[in-house]
């Protein structure tokens, strides 16, 4: 399996609703990310996991809540989301690995995405 | 500041015709340079990283550190070449280097 797997495609949901996105990989990458793409801009990164470890926030609202259960799985659970949030959510993984003291990433394979609209 | 500027939003072609895809960028270390596609209602993924030199669907970009370009070049456009480009830049073996979009190339071709 070589692709990254997004559900649902579409969710509308109103401000009061809590909804989650998930996102799911089997190539073995230890790497994770969300992005937030509005239309015609590019992908704007929100949270980027490592080794099922939060490593990078984008001081993103806290109505955006991302969670890692294991390696193959990455939700993004949504609570009293604005209407201006409504945007296309992207997934990526990459093939991390440690070299020395550092880590390097090959490149991101980028998930079909969730059309989000809050109304 | 890292930054990645693509100064056209649109590049309309004929078909056959040479495409140069304009991208330059700002970094202050040793940066890592792609180009993503986006065909219609398909995912992003990546076309070229200027690591690995290669050729893809007859694209090339060579990375210019006198000029801080990465332009993306194609010498005859077909019109399944159709599609929004990015460019982006990440630091080099860097991990912890989030990876920073431009904002996009649509190439039309048209036949």
């Amino acid at each position: 399996d070589t692709e990254v797997t997004q559900t649902p495609k579409h969710l509308v949901m109103g401000m009061t609703n809590k909804k989650s996105l998930k996102c799911e990989q089997h190539m073995g990458h230890r790497a994770m990310y969300w992005y937030k793409q509005k239309a015609k801009k590019p992908p704007e990164l929100m949270f980027v996991y490592s080794y099922e470890k939060l490593s990078i926030n984008e001081s993103v609202p806290s109505r955006f809540s991302p969670e890692c259960p294991n390696s193959s799985l990455l939700n993004l659970h949504l609570h009293a989301l604005q209407p201006e949030d409504s945007a296309l959510y992207l997934c990526a993984s990459s093939h991390r690995v440690k070299r020395g003291a550092g880590l390097v990433d090959n490149e991101q394979f980028f998930g079909p995405g969730t059309r989000l609209t809050v109304l | 500041a890292q930054r990645v500027t693509q100064p056209e939003k649109l590049l309309s072609v004929f078909k056959g015709a040479p495409v140069e895809l304009k991208c330059n960028y700002s970094y202050s270390g040793s940066p890592e340079l792609f180009w993503y596609v986006q065909y219609s209602r398909q995912r992003l993924q990546l076309l070229l990283r200027h690591i690995s030199r290669e050729s893809i669907k007859g694209f090339t970009a060579d990375l210019n550190k006198g000029e801080t370009s990465f332009h993306l070049k194609k010498p005859f456009a077909q019109e399944e070449d159709s599609a929004m480009y990015y460019c982006a830049l990440r630091g080099l073996g860097g991990a912890t280097n989030k990876l920073i979009f431009g904002t996009g190339t649509l190439l039309a071709v048209q036949p």
